[in-house]
């Protein structure tokens, strides 16, 4: 069993719906938590980063994290066709130094 | 703030040849470097982690003597593929990180293909 379990997708969505992403894990020691976007044959881009289970938002996109669910989320509002890329959720434990757990990534397209 | 890049974004090399990508954080010191291959598809694999004059710590399965890492400043790491073979082909991925932060920064990638 992988250590951050992610849905592959892809998720299709229409323009202006939610997309609505997540990702499990298994290692209660994950402290911090990220999402980041990749566009094809690019570097990964920081989205959201957070620290404590509950809400943090920043523009349309919101994330949330539940730590004793084991369980962290990603909300983007009014999606556009630009958010048509995938999603990689990351973690990580104080005792990995500043090393990251990544989940395997959801492919997300936005249908206009 | 905190850019990254790399260089080449691509090259083709020939079998046998060593190729050097460059990492740089453009407007920060990274007291920590990353080092990642991709896949078509798949997710980021950590190959090894640099720390600013100290030798990279390799993940296991990572050949050290194939993959060679410096990190000579606060603002540039190479990794050196040495010998290339066609497997080696991929994607190449840096990130860096400053501080004691947690957040990684990442390159635009350089996808390699070994002819």
């Amino acid at each position: 069993q992988k250590e951050v379990e992610q849905d592959p997708g892809p998720l299709s969505v229409p323009e202006g719906a939610i997309v609505s992403l997540n990702c499990t894990y298994s290692n209660s020691a994950f402290q911090y938590f990220m999402w980041y976007r990749q566009y094809s044959r690019k570097g990964p881009e920081l989205l959201m980063y957070t620290y404590s289970s509950g809400n943090k938002e920043d523009g349309r996109f919101t994330a949330q994290v539940d730590k004793s669910s084991k369980y962290i989320s990603l909300f983007i509002r009014d999606s556009q066709p630009s958010d048509s890329a995938t999603y990689l959720c990351a973690m990580n434990e104080r005792a990995a130094g500043n090393k990251l757990t990544f989940g395997g990534g959801t492919r997300v397209l936005v249908k206009p | 703030g905190a850019v990254v890049s790399q260089h080449p974004s691509w090259v083709i090399c020939k079998s046998g040849t060593s190729v050097k990508i460059e990492c740089r954080s453009l407007d920060f010191q990274a007291t920590t470097m990353f080092w990642y291959r991709q896949f078509p598809k798949q997710s980021l694999m950590l190959m090894a982690t640099s720390n600013e004059g100290s030798k990279a710590t390799y993940e296991q399965g990572v050949e050290k003597d194939k993959f060679l890492i410096n990190h000579a400043s606060l603002t540039l790491s190479t990794l050196t593929v040495t010998s290339a073979h066609p497997e080696d082909s991929s994607f190449y991925i840096c990130s860096a990180s400053r501080g004691t932060s947690h957040e990684q920064y990442f390159g635009p990638g350089t996808r390699l293909t070994v002819t």
